[in-house]
């Protein structure tokens, strides 16, 4: 993999049922892997900063996992409500400096 | 603290015309990077300044220009407009304090929607 690859693009939800989707990014030269969510009409907000490979983070229902051996990263959304709704994108570090976007997975819940 | 903001939110250009934009940085945070989103190119890094230097920059022409002020606050400037430069221009600001921002999350701006015509 030369880039960062989401899968799927996009995932419709139950309220309540819980999802996850994918983040694949080249294992060389791993600096650092981010996940961000956008809501629609807002910034993208910082969920997880995930830098060691077994990494495990967490906040509230949404959970992260980092795989930097063989370069994929899970997001994890327990009990889905609507207010997750959201593109949730990964960054892959490459180089110091220069974050690598995945083109993201689109959430959408229904109530 | 303040969050990241952005001057100014929605312009509309010609093509040919050059425009600036303006990010103002969290305060105390030092580092400042610039991204484009297309609907069709998705979020693309464009440069990032650290302390009044450019470190890095992405995969744009020359007409795509920054700098970082004494206070931490960036423009950007785009030269002679083409209608793919419409796209919505992202600043973000971080808190990383040496060379590498690696570990630091960003912290984004709402964005400068552009528009050229």
């Amino acid at each position: 993999i030369l880039n960062v690859e989401q899968s799927p693009q996009s995932l419709h939800v139950q309220e309540g049922d819980s999802t996850n989707f994918t983040c694949s990014f080249p294992s060389s030269n791993f600096y650092a892997l981010h996940w961000y969510r956008w809501e629609t009409a807002k910034s993208p907000e910082a969920l997880f900063v995930m830098t060691l490979n077994g990494d495990e983070k967490k906040k509230g229902r949404i959970s992260a996992t980092l795989n930097t051996k063989e370069g994929y990263s899970y997001l994890y959304i327990k009990g889905s409500q609507p207010e997750d709704s959201a593109t949730y994108l990964c960054a892959f570090i490459k180089g110091a400096q220069k974050l690598v976007f995945g083109q993201g997975t689109r959430l959408t819940i229904n109530p | 603290k303040a969050g990241v903001t952005q001057t100014p939110r929605y312009l509309i250009k010609t093509r040919g015309q050059q425009v600036t934009l303006s990010c103002s940085p969290i305060s105390g945070h030092r580092s400042v990077s610039w991204y484009q989103q297309t609907p069709g190119q998705g979020l693309q890094f464009l440069f990032e300044y650290f302390s009044e230097t450019q470190r890095n920059k992405g995969n744009f022409p020359g007409r795509f220009s920054g700098r970082q002020f004494s206070n931490s606050r960036s423009e950007m400037n785009v030269s002679t407009l083409e209608l793919g430069d419409s796209a919505l221009y992202l600043c973000a600001s971080s808190a990383v304090t040496g060379m590498g921002f690696s570990s630091y999350e960003q912290y984004f701006g709402p964005g400068t929607r552009l528009t050229v015509t």
